[in-house]
């Protein structure tokens, strides 16, 4: 069992925005700022595609982006398309174990 | 541009041991901190273990804490791993991963390897 909670399977249409939810509690993401998203496309390592709940890294596009309300985080892509079909983690610290933690995963399919 | 190399993975029986290895380039190894994260077949992330931009600060996930060991030799931009008492649950492509902050960590992977598959079966 994954210690943040995200939804197993998101979807959309290409042009419209989807959100994933990333749920943890107060010793990760509620209580620090150290929330990251990453995109895995199938057989390829993962992508840092959000930082410190909200950052872009140079080159990701500005039509991702994060944020964060309590123990939430939220990765939100607007303007679907086709190439970001793929699985989507988030990261966060955790005080429970002085180390990082992952949500089990999202999978986007673009319809 | 940055490039993380990992080898080291094969099979292996359960309580066996072995090191893992990743070859940095491309960017102040010793700069930074590092880590390795682990995939199991078909499955999520999971973190497995951070070692401090001069190895003086080291930290595992519960689930390898005592079996597992990272080093480093920024003489040689390396990164390791040294696996022991493994079992089949170990099994999993484990990826080398730098860290995006300079000295300190933010616990954050900006650059990834493309994993070497250790695979715990007798």
């Amino acid at each position: 069992q994954s210690a943040l909670t995200q939804p197993a399977s998101v979807s959309g249409s290409p042009g419209q925005s989807i959100t994933i939810s990333c749920t943890g509690t107060s010793s990760d993401v509620g209580g620090y700022n150290y929330v990251s998203w990453y995109q895995q496309h199938p057989g390829k390592a993962p992508k840092l595609m959000i930082y410190d709940v909200s950052n872009r890294p140079s080159g990701v596009s500005n039509r991702f982006s994060g944020s964060k309300s309590g123990n939430t985080a939220s990765l939100t892509i607007s303007g679907l398309q086709a190439e970001d079909e793929a699985d989507y983690y988030c990261s966060s610290y955790t005080s429970s174990s002085t180390g990082v933690v992952f949500g089990g995963g999202t999978k986007l399919t673009v319809l | 541009e940055v490039q993380l190399v990992e080898s080291g993975g094969v099979v292996v029986q359960p309580g066996g041991s072995l090191r893992l290895s990743c070859a940095a380039s491309g960017f102040t190894f010793d700069d930074y901190a590092m880590h390795w994260v682990r995939q199991a077949p078909g499955k999520g992330l999971e973190w497995v273990s951070l070692i401090s931009w001069d190895g003086g600060s080291t930290y595992y996930a519960d689930s390898v804490k005592g079996r597992f060991t990272i080093s480093r030799d920024n003489s040689k931009n390396s990164l390791y791993l040294q696996m022991n008492s493994l079992r089949a649950e170990d099994t999993a492509l484990y990826y080398c991963a730098k860290d995006i902050g300079v000295v300190g960590s933010l616990l954050t992977f900006d650059y990834w390897g493309q994993g070497t598959l250790v695979t715990v079966s007798s």
